[in-house]
């Protein structure tokens, strides 16, 4: 069974801080995606991740890929309130499919003064 | 580039009328075309995949004669909610993939609330 597994799904953390967010998936993937929703829009993409050691690092953001774990982690540093979303990570498990994506649950992020 | 757009952005309807929902590569043709459904705080589950000029692909428990889906030219595809009931309220979200591509680009979302 094809799964993409978040956790935590809810996070509140204070600025300042840092902490890490993960997604396991359970076969082997092409390609790995980090997006974040704003509540009720649409999504922004962050990162794609195409490799087993990938890191991409975009502000405060940092993600990385371990293959072999089947592993995904979204680091965030020195947490912003612009940083409050949900963030989603996104795996094709089938480039066949035509790339279609299956998502995590999501981790919602609240940082807080 | 790469700019993906959806109309309308909300609409509210009556139960047992139909919907359509547009979505629009604005600048690059698209072969493959995705239909995606977010229930509020929930995940986004991708109901169809459409390619130009063939029959959509329908996931598991999606009713393909309830959500028509239309990709008629490499720019558009279009998503017909028919019969729509309260239980169809949801926001749905297209993307586009180019010709040769990967990656996915993501239209705004249509929210639709069915009365």
């Amino acid at each position: 069974e094809l799964k993409v597994e978040q956790n935590p799904l809810f996070l509140s953390m204070q600025e300042g801080k840092n902490y890490t967010i993960y997604c396991n998936y359970s076969t082997t993937s092409d390609r790995l995606y980090w997006y974040r929703q704003d509540p009720g829009k649409s999504l922004e993409s962050l990162f794609v991740l195409l490799s087993n050691g990938a890191v991409k690092q975009e502000g405060r953001l940092m993600a990385s890929l371990d293959t072999k774990a089947r592993l995904s982690t979204l680091h965030i540093t020195a947490a912003v309130h612009d940083l409050s979303a949900t963030y989603f990570c996104a795996v094709v498990f089938d480039s066949n499919s035509g790339y279609a994506l299956n998502f995590g649950k999501g981790t919602s992020l609240l940082v807080t003064p | 580039g790469a700019v993906v757009s959806q109309h309308p952005s909300w609409v509210i309807c009556k139960s047992g009328t139909s919907v359509k929902i547009e979505c629009r590569s604005l600048d690059f043709q698209a072969t493959t075309m995705f239909w995606y459904r977010q229930f509020p705080k929930q995940s986004l589950m991708l109901m169809a995949t459409s390619n130009e000029g063939s029959k959509a692909t329908y996931e598991q428990g999606v009713e393909k004669d309830k959500f028509l889906i239309n990709h008629a030219s490499l720019t558009l595809s279009t998503l017909t909610v028919t019969s729509a009931h309260p239980e169809d309220s949801s926001f749905y979200i297209c993307s586009a993939r180019r010709h040769g591509g990967d990656t996915q680009y993501f239209g705004p979302g249509t929210r639709l609330t069915v009365l």
